[in-house]
Formats: structure tokens, C-alpha cells, sequence
């Protein structure tokens, strides 16, 4: 079955300093990408960074990198330099290419991380 | 500029009362899909919809109709609200499959709360 786990609820971080949200995932498909999106506390789901499966590098966007392990099926979001800014709640993501007893093209989501950034 | 449009954003309704949530987005995207919000589950699919006319029912389909009758619209239809469905649901459009390399773009979200 595909699955997304990420095992922090909340997370606090101060200002400036880098963060690490993590986030595994299970999945028998050989392809695969993996997603992080941002939800702050007005409700809209923003789209941060994307890793394909046979990517080679780890995906960076601005201040957003991912760091993939694929052998251990971790896909964790590093956030540098804190911004007050970066306080939501944070969600990874699956899509499969054939998505095994639900809906192709399923995006699959994982709980969430609340980040709070302190001051 | 790129965008997915729900309406409305906030609705209270009573139970039984059909109702229906608007989308629609303008980048051409063939794949839509409805997701809902609950504290504590994440997001999950509801229904989705590969091009116009072909529309399939994702992981929690009950109470949900939806329809795909032009490539930019996804309407979804509650026939008969209950306040089970009382959630915060999200639309979403992203281009077609194969390839798993598309971002999904979401609406802004509307929250609906039955009574």
C-alpha cells in the first residue's frame, strides 16, 4: 500500500536557524514523485518542491532543498534560514504512476508538520 | 496568472440541502480532483477526473457527485449534505499522466460546515 509518514506534529525552530521536516513513504511503484506543500493558517495549499524518484541530485528551490534517501525512503524538507513567515502547517506528498488499489494519480498525503518559527 | 478558482470559500448549510462547490482553472490542465481536510487525516481524494467526461471515484467517494463537462470546470455536488461532510475541501488541477513529474495546483479551499 502506498503511504506517507511524517512522524513530527509540531516542530518549533527560531528565526534564521535551518529545519528539518521529516517525511518517509512506502511504495512498490519504481516511479514515483514526491511533493512538499505548504499550508499557512489562511488554508491555501502552496506547492514547494518536487523530487522525482530517478532523479539523480536533490531538489533545491530557494531557501527549500529535499534531502532524498531513496534506500531508506525518506524524502525530508530542509528549510534554511528561518522567516517568521515559514510558521504553517507543512504536508508530503506521493504520486505514483500507477497507484495500486486507489485512483491513478492520486496525490497521497501524510499528516502534516505544524512549523512554528520563534522570534 | 495561473490559478484554480473555488467557490464559494466558506458555506454553512443544513442537512439535506444539496449544494454544489465550483471549479475551475485556466491552464489547460486534463486531471482534476476534489480533496477534503480533516484534522488529524490529511487530505484525501475524493473524485477525479482524467479529461472531460471521464471522471472516477478516488478513496472517499460517498456522498460526492461531480461532473466534467468542459476541460476548465469541476463542479462538486453534495446531493443531500450531512454533517459528516462537514470538512475543508480542496480542488486541484495538474497536467495530464502519465509521468508523476506535475505538481498538482490547488484552489484556495472552501470550508463547509453542515448543520
Amino acid at each position: 500500500a502506498q503511504k506517507i509518514t511524517q512522524t513530527q506534529p509540531g516542530m518549533f525552530v527560531q528565526e534564521k536557524e535551518a529545519v528539518t521536516l521529516d517525511c518517509t513513504y512506502d511504495t512498490s511503484d519504481p516511479s514515483y514523485g514526491l511533493f512538499w506543500y505548504k499550508q499557512p493558517s489562511s488554508g491555501e495549499m502552496i506547492f514547494l518542491i518536487y523530487q522525482g524518484s530517478y532523479d539523480q541530485q536533490n531538489a533545491t528551490e530557494g531557501r527549500y532543498s529535499l534531502n532524498f534517501q531513496k534506500a531508506r525512503k525518506s524524502a525530508n524538507l530542509v528549510i534554511s534560514a528561518s522567516q517568521l513567515g515559514d510558521s504553517a502547517m507543512y504536508f508530503c506528498a506521493m504520486r505514483a504512476v500507477m497507484n495500486y488499489g486507489g485512483s491513478q494519480g492520486n496525490l497521497i498525503f501524510g499528516k502534516g508538520t505544524k512549523l512554528s518559527v520563534k522570534p | 496568472e495561473a490559478q484554480v478558482t473555488q467557490n464559494p470559500r466558506y458555506l454553512i448549510t443544513v442537512t439535506g440541502k444539496k449544494l454544489t462547490v465550483t471549479c475551475s482553472q485556466n491552464m489547460n490542465h486534463e486531471y482534476m480532483s476534489w480533496y477534503r481536510q480533516d484534522p488529524g487525516l490529511g487530505l484525501r481524494q475524493i473524485y477525479y477526473s482524467m479529461n472531460v467526461e471521464v471522471t472516477d471515484k478516488g478513496d472517499v467517494p460517498e456522498g460526492y457527485k461531480v461532473s466534467r463537462k468542459e476541460k476548465r470546470n469541476f463542479p462538486l455536488i453534495l446531493e443531500s449534505p450531512s454533517p459528516n461532510q462537514t470538512s475543508l475541501y480542496f480542488c486541484a488541477s495538474s497536467l495530464s499522466l502519465p509521468g508523476v513529474t506535475t505538481e498538482a495546483f490547488f484552489g484556495q479551499g472552501t470550508r463547509l460546515t453542515v448543520v
